[in-house]
């Protein structure tokens, strides 16, 4: 079965430019996370949903960040504008149904971000 | 205050020697879970193994084994007989319902080099 997947792996951009990471769960899975992991402040957890709902976005930065789920296999990320401090690798999760808490979650390759 | 933490930044150690990565967590909440998570180089986090607040029987699986702990907020993980392969970052996580919001708390890793 295919696990999470991310596209694009890398991205390289230049500050201002809109950027949008984009991910598809394992199917079956109605929990999506978005996290960033830098090396200050390690693995963040910026948002997620459940059934393509959002349910926690207390962890996004700032309003130049945003995320979508318009159906089940699918969600993106967009940070428009970046800027340099976005630099990172963007992980997205999923888990199964159920006890969010409790069901181990499942992680895709990342996408590099850097922002020139 | 950081929700989990782990001390050791990184560990080096020699092929068969045993080795434990801590891990302490803080939290208010009687039921709650606890994850280690292994980040080999190619970056995807995959899940090694969850407890449960209510069940610190210890646990051994080949190699590894954990020790939990709640009289001193701990989750440890030793791995025994150390390999090549083990190296890599080891993530230890916490999850719980915060003011009936699930909330996901990842330590900032412990970077583990097992040198042949």
């Amino acid at each position: 079965d295919a696990g999470v997947i991310q596209s694009p792996r890398h991205e390289v951009t230049e500050m201002g430019q809109e950027v949008t990471l984009r991910c598809k769960p394992i199917s079956g899975h109605d929990y999506l996370f978005w996290y960033r992991q830098t090396m200050m402040r390690g693995l963040e957890l910026l948002i997620y949903f459940n059934n393509n709902v959002p349910i926690d976005d207390s962890g996004m930065p700032e309003d130049r960040f945003s995320a979508k789920m318009p159906n089940a296999s699918f969600s993106t990320l967009k940070i428009q504008p970046s800027e340099p401090r976005d630099s990172a690798v963007y992980f997205c999760a999923s888990s199964l149904p159920g006890l969010a808490t409790y069901n181990e979650q499942f992680f895709g390759p990342g996408t590099r971000l850097t922002v020139l | 205050a950081q929700k989990v933490t782990q001390a050791q930044t990184e560990i080096s150690v020699v092929e068969k020697e045993d080795v434990t990565l801590d891990c302490v967590y803080e939290t208010r909440d009687t039921t709650y879970y606890l994850f280690w998570y292994k980040q080999p180089p190619s970056g995807e986090l995959v899940f090694l193994i969850r407890r449960n607040s209510f069940d610190e029987q210890n646990e051994i699986s080949g190699r590894y084994s954990w020790n939990f702990q709640k009289s001193t907020s701990s989750f440890n993980f030793t791995i025994t007989a150390s390999q090549v392969v083990d190296s890599a970052v080891y993530f230890c996580a916490l999850s719980e319902a915060e003011n009936n919001f699930n909330k996901f708390y990842f330590g900032s890793g412990t970077k583990l080099n097992v040198k042949p």
